[in-house]
């Protein structure tokens, strides 16, 4: 399967300013990566689709101007958080969508390792 | 909209007890349902269940996916303390890759 990195594994930033979270595929091409968000004892709700040479799909009530994604290359995915603020302390997670059994027709997603952001 | 719930949302039981942890669906051109187990970080594939009434094993861990009822059930023997941790389930759609997740059940096995 993929392996999937995320840097920096957890960040502390000061309210109003902006943090950049990236993901890499390092073995498998990725032309769509997903980023989530946990919150304490919650489960993961996906925040956008990663689409590489063109605009991310956001989810409903999923601000894209404050949530900037851009899919540079088919490795690298990253998510800037702007101008954060306590409430977007969070768990960020991404993940790739791979091929697992090798069939054509079944496939999983390999997750980061994520990314704990505290906003202060 | 889809939709995943699971149950129980908690569940604590000793070590050697048998646990089976509940998930329904429904998503709009279901093609698979995922079973992950999420510990301190991000969650770890357990199985992809695609057909009805075909039970996916893996050591003590099995599941079994109910396509009529809508269903997948995720059974855990003889559990162990290093089970404990969120058992999360989620539905896919036929196109695309993207997950809907339920609410997960938070496992502790207690010694």
């Amino acid at each position: 399967g993929a392996v999937v990195s995320q840097h920096p594994s957890w960040v502390i930033c000061k309210s109003g300013t902006s943090v950049k979270i990236e993901c890499r595929s390092l073995d498998f091409q990725a032309t769509t990566m997903f980023w989530y968000r946990q919150f304490p004892k919650q489960s993961l709700m996906l925040m956008a689709t990663s689409n590489e040479g063109s605009k991310a799909t956001y989810e409903q009530g999923v601000e894209k101007d404050k949530f900037l994604i851009n899919h540079a290359s088919l490795t690298l995915s990253t998510l800037t958080v702007t101008s954060a603020h306590p409430e977007d302390s969070s768990f960020y997670i991404c993940s790739v969508p791979g091929l697992a059994g090798g069939t054509s027709l079944s496939y999983e997603q390999y997750f980061g390792p994520g990314t704990r952001l505290t906003v202060t | 909209e889809d939709k995943v719930v699971q149950s129980p949302l908690s569940l604590v039981v000793h070590e050697g007890d048998t646990v089976t942890l509940n998930c329904s669906y429904e998503v709009t051109n279901f093609r698979s349902l995922l079973w992950y187990k999420q510990e301190k970080k991000a969650p770890t594939f357990l199985f992809m269940l695609t057909s009805s009434g075909i039970e996916k094993k893996s050591g003590r861990l099995s599941s079994i996916l109910d396509k009529k009822e809508l269903f997948s059930i995720l059974n855990i023997t003889a559990t162990q303390t290093g089970d404990s941790a969120i058992y999360l389930c989620a539905g896919k759609e036929t196109s695309g890759s993207r997950l809907t997740f339920g609410e997960g059940t938070q496992l502790t096995v207690n010694p």
